[in-house]
């Protein structure tokens, strides 16, 4: 079975500064690993993944987030945040024989001017 | 293209009735999956249906059932329901083929057990 952990709860920073919101998994098999974002009142959204190849993968919104196998994470990172981030970022991974996605448990940023 | 659509948006229920959740998959989707976010919680599967069968399904008692519709939509109901049923109910749906990497979310069913 596999697990995400998502360390933290909570992320406060200010507007134009760097990010990472922290993602460790367990599985004893392969898996492929997500970013999901979340705005209020609203459903998930695929921020991006990662399926094989590039151990660093990009979204079209300036985050991006690196596969790293011998630690078991995926943490995500922005350079520069703006206001219009603040949101619940999920991360989330499944096995490659099965279609069930396993989420952390969410990662609140809250970006202030 | 619509997206996935899911209905109603909240509902209000007491304790022991039951519930239909309804969704429809975005354009060219055929699998559909459900998943219960409790509040303050990551999304946990309930089940996937593909075919009008029921393929892969988490850990949740019977009282979670669910239907696929020919046309891909999808049911969920829930029978002799719980305080702790209280959640977003998300539906999720996927294209055709094994690949199956991208899931794409409805805004979710805002589910109230008093």
């Amino acid at each position: 079975a596999q697990s995400v952990t998502q360390l933290d709860s909570q992320v406060p920073v200010f507007e134009e500064a760097p990010v990472e919101l922290r993602c460790n998994y367990s599985s004893s098999v392969s898996v492929y690993l997500f970013w999901y974002v979340q705005y209020p009142n609203q459903g998930l959204q695929l921020l991006l993944k990662y399926l094989s190849g590039s151990t660093l993968v990009e979204s079209i919104n300036g985050f991006e987030a690196e596969f790293n196998k011998s630690q078991t994470s995926f943490h995500l990172r922005k350079p520069s945040v703006h206001i219009s981030d603040t949101a619940e970022y999920f991360c989330a991974v499944r096995n490659t024989g099965f279609q069930k996605l396993v989420f952390g448990t969410g990662t609140r940023l809250l970006v202030s001017p | 293209d619509a997206g996935v659509t899911q209905s109603p948006t909240h509902l209000i229920k007491t304790r022991g009735q039951q519930v239909t959740l309804r969704c429809s998959p975005k354009s060219g989707h055929d699998t559909v999956s459900w998943y219960q976010q409790a509040l303050g919680q990551g999304p946990q599967f309930i089940f996937q249906y593909y075919e009008e069968e029921e393929r892969q399904r988490g850990n949740f008692p019977d009282r979670f059932s669910g239907h696929q519709f020919p046309n891909y939509s999808s049911e969920l109901n829930v029978n002799a329901l719980l305080l702790g049923d209280s959640a977003l109910y998300l539906c999720a749906s996927s294209g055709p083929g094994l690949g199956l990497n991208e899931q794409f979310f409805g805004p979710g069913t805002r589910l109230t057990v008093l």
